[in-house]
């Protein structure tokens, strides 16, 4: 099993769709979560954090699950803008010391 | 402006050569990494450091080098040892090993 798993997607809504992505994690000791946005041949960019509450920036929403292990990102409003890959990171505590995995990404297409 | 940066953007090379790509940061950082990204997969972790002259290996390291003279470069050497270096070669940054990451824009490494 990944450490970190995403659904590859693609993801095709039309404008104004809310969609939401899921991301599951394996080690129950994980400690922090970030999503990231990465366009096409771009680098990846830190979207936002998730914290044990939630959190919400504008049309951006992201929830953590510890119970589950997941942790999701929620979009209302669809932009064409917001066409890209969403990559989900999890930081834990390993047996060969602090580790960063990166989720494959979950491509999201927004069609006009 | 603070940032990362990384040259050269695209690079080709020879079957057989070592290539060596740059990567600087001015935000003051004392950890950088050195990932791949290769179509369809999650970043993987080649090499890290924490602090000057230290790196320690990522999950990938065969066949590649770093070194980590000073506090604002990491650069990353592709060794002819490396079987399929074709990939995109991403840089990052963070205060600590243990705070979000920043990403430079990348080198995309073609072999011929």
């Amino acid at each position: 099993r990944k450490e970190v798993e995403q659904d590859p997607g693609p993801f095709n809504v039309p404008e104004g769709a809310t969609v939401a992505f899921n991301c599951t994690y394996s080690n129950s000791a994980s400690q922090s979560f970030f999503w990231y946005r990465q366009d096409c041949r771009k680098e990846p960019k830190l979207l936002m954090s998730v914290y044990s509450s939630g959190n919400e920036d504008g049309r951006f929403t992201a929830q953590l699950n510890r119970a589950s292990q997941y942790i999701s990102l929620l979009i209302r409003d669809s932009k064409l803008s917001d066409s890209a890959t969403y990559l989900c990171v999890v930081n834990f505590y390993g047996g060969g010391g602090f580790k960063t995995i990166f989720g494959a990404g979950t491509r999201l297409f927004v069609k006009a | 402006d603070g940032g990362i940066t990384q040259s050269p953007k695209y690079l080709f090379r020879k079957e057989g050569q070592n290539v060596t790509l740059s990567c600087e940061q001015n935000l003051n950082h004392d950890a950088m990494y050195w990932y791949r990204q290769d179509p369809g997969q999650g970043l993987r972790l080649i090499y890290y450091s924490q602090i000057v002259n230290d790196f320690q290996k990522g999950d990938i390291a065969e066949g590649y080098s770093v070194s980590r003279e000073k506090k604002e470069s990491f650069p990353l050497t592709v060794t002819s040892a490396q079987k399929n270096p074709t990939a995109f070669y991403l840089c990052a940054s963070s205060g600590t090993r243990t705070d979000t990451q920043y990403f430079g824009p990348g080198t995309r490494l073609t072999v011929l």
